[in-house]
């Protein structure tokens, strides 16, 4: 089975800081690799995904995570964070065979302060 | 407003009452979840759905029933909750089972159970 992991339970960084968050999967298959962000007293909701194709994937806001298949990594990195982006952030997985499901990680908070 | 709903958003309850939450979605996706998010094990998935009638485990769902005669609801009940169900509840829907369909969330239900 897959699994997620994510070190880091608490990031603390000053705005306009670069800020990377780690997320490491076990599986015995290929997979497919998102980040979900959860802002305080929301849902989760989709900040980027990889799929196939380019290893390099970005978001709206700036974020981007590569895949490294050698690494079994999907880090998620930002080069100048700013106070809205205080949340928590997901890694999940979903294996390539059949239906199965999304696999979180623990959860990052990333706390920006000014 | 199209969407996924989530309700109550807070609810309270004492040890072995029988407490229901419910989740409503309005784009008629095939798949449905639920999850819980607890501290140090981000979010577990405790039942899933694909499609009315069809419901199945995930890895958390002792002490859970899940129900789903429509395709837009999809309630989860606890029979007789106990306080290691305090948690916060996330439903989510997936128009489909290939990992480019997404998970939308709902914004979640706080569970406290005393």
């Amino acid at each position: 089975a897959q699994s997620v992991t994510q070190l880091d339970s608490q990031v603390p960084v000053f705005e306009e800081a670069p800020v990377e968050l780690r997320c490491n999967y076990s599986s015995s298959v290929s997979v497919y690799l998102f980040w979900y962000v959860q802002y305080p007293n929301q849902g989760l909701q989709l900040l980027l995904k990889y799929l196939s194709g380019s290893t390099l994937v970005e978001s709206i806001n700036g974020f981007e995570a590569e895949f490294n298949k050698s690494q079994t990594s999907f880090h998620l990195r930002k080069p100048s964070v700013h106070i809205s982006d205080t949340a928590e952030y997901f890694c999940a997985v979903r294996v390539n065979t059949g239906f199965q499901k999304l696999v979180f990680g623990t959860g990052t908070r990333l706390l920006v302060s000014p | 407003d199209a969407g996924i709903t989530q309700s109550p958003r807070y609810k309270i309850t004492e040890t072995g009452r029988q407490v229901t939450l419910m989740c409503h979605q309005t784009w008629s996706h095939s798949y449905m979840f639920w999850y819980r998010q607890d501290l140090g094990h981000g979010l577990r998935l405790i039942y899933y759905s694909a499609a009315a009638d069809i419901t199945d485990k995930g890895e958390v769902p002792d002490g859970y029933v899940v129900s789903r005669s429509k395709t837009e609801n999809f309630p989860l009940t606890l029979e007789s909750a106990t306080r290691s169900q305090t948690s916060v509840y996330f439903c989510a829907s997936s128009v489909g089972d290939r990992p480019f369909h997404g998970y939308t969330f709902g914004s979640g239900t706080r569970l406290t159970v005393v």
